[in-house]
C-alpha cells in the first residue's frame, strides 16, 4: 500500500535484536499492526498498538509508535532462525469500516 | 486454537476458466474479509462482509469477481473468467463484530492462471 512504507530487507545474526521500521502517512490511523508471514502461509497477527499509545511490549516483541513522525517500529529481542519471515506493517484508519492497509513487507533473514 | 479455514490451498487454472475459493471463518466471527496478495506486495482488500451483507466491495472487479456469504457463515469468492493477472494469493480473514481491529487470517489459496 502506498500509504504505508517499509524497507524491503533486513538481515541479522541469531541472538541479536531486530528492528523493523514502518512509516505511514495518514494521521487518522487508529490502530497499527504487525503481521508475520512465513513462506506460502497466511498472515499471523503478532501485535497491534492503539494510536494513543507510545509503546507496547509482549514477550520478545516491543512496538514503538512515534505519532509526530508517523513512524512505527517492531523490535524482536534475541532473534531466532524461526523468526525469519516477511513482516507487514498495517493500519486501520478512522471511519474506514475497519479496512487494513498494508505495507509491502520486510523480509527478515536470521543468519546462524 | 480456532482458525480460519480455506480451500483449496493451491489452484492452477487456464485463462478464461472459472475458479472458486472457499473460506470458513472462526466460529462466531460475524465479519469476513477477502484480500488479494500479489507476489512481493501486501494484501489488498477485495470485499468485506458483516454477517451475510456486503459492507464494502469497492475494490472488487465486479465484471469478473463475485463473492457471497449466503448464511452469514462461510463464504465463496469466484472469478469468471480468470485472467493471467489474477495470479495471486487469495486470503480470507475474520473478526468478531465490534472487534474488527483484530483480524485473523487463513492460510490462503495460491492461484496460478496459465
Amino acid at each position: 500500500g502506498e500509504d504505508v512504507e517499509q524497507s524491503l530487507f533486513l538481515s541479522v545474526r541469531e541472538g541479536d535484536s531486530s528492528v523493523i521500521n514502518c512509516t505511514y502517512t495518514d494521521s487518522s490511523s487508529t490502530y497499527l499492526y504487525w503481521y508475520k508471514q512465513e513462506p506460502g502461509a497466511g498472515l499471523q497477527l503478532l501485535t497491534y498498538i492503539f494510536s494513543n499509545m507510545d509503546m507496547k511490549q509482549d514477550q520478545r516483541l516491543t512496538v514503538l509508535l512515534n505519532k509526530k513522525d508517523k513512524h512505527l517500529s517492531l523490535r524482536i529481542a534475541d532473534t531466532q532462525t524461526g523468526d525469519s519471515a516477511i513482516y507487514f506493517c498495517a493500519e486501520i484508519l478512522s471511519g474506514s469500516a475497519r479496512q487494513l492497509t498494508f505495507g509491502s513487507g520486510t523480509q527478515l533473514t536470521v543468519l546462524p | 486454537e480456532a482458525e480460519v479455514a480455506q480451500s483449496p490451498r493451491y489452484k492452477i487454472t487456464e485463462k478464461s476458466q472459472a475458479v472458486a475459493f472457499w473460506c470458513d471463518p472462526i466460529s462466531g466471527h460475524a465479519t469476513l474479509y477477502w484480500y488479494r496478495q500479489i507476489l512481493g506486495q501486501g494484501p489488498e482488500l477485495l470485499v468485506q462482509f458483516q454477517d451475510e451483507s456486503v459492507v464494502d466491495d469497492s475494490q472488487l472487479p465486479k465484471d469478473r469477481f463475485s463473492a457471497e456469504r449466503l448464511k452469514g457463515v462461510d463464504s465463496t469468492l469466484k472469478i469468471q473468467p480468470a485472467e493471467l493477472g489474477d495470479s495471486a494469493m487469495y486470503l480470507c480473514a475474520s473478526s468478531l463484530q465490534g472487534q474488527t481491529y483484530e483480524q485473523y487470517f487463513g492460510p490462503g489459496t495460491r492461484l496460478t492462471v496459465t
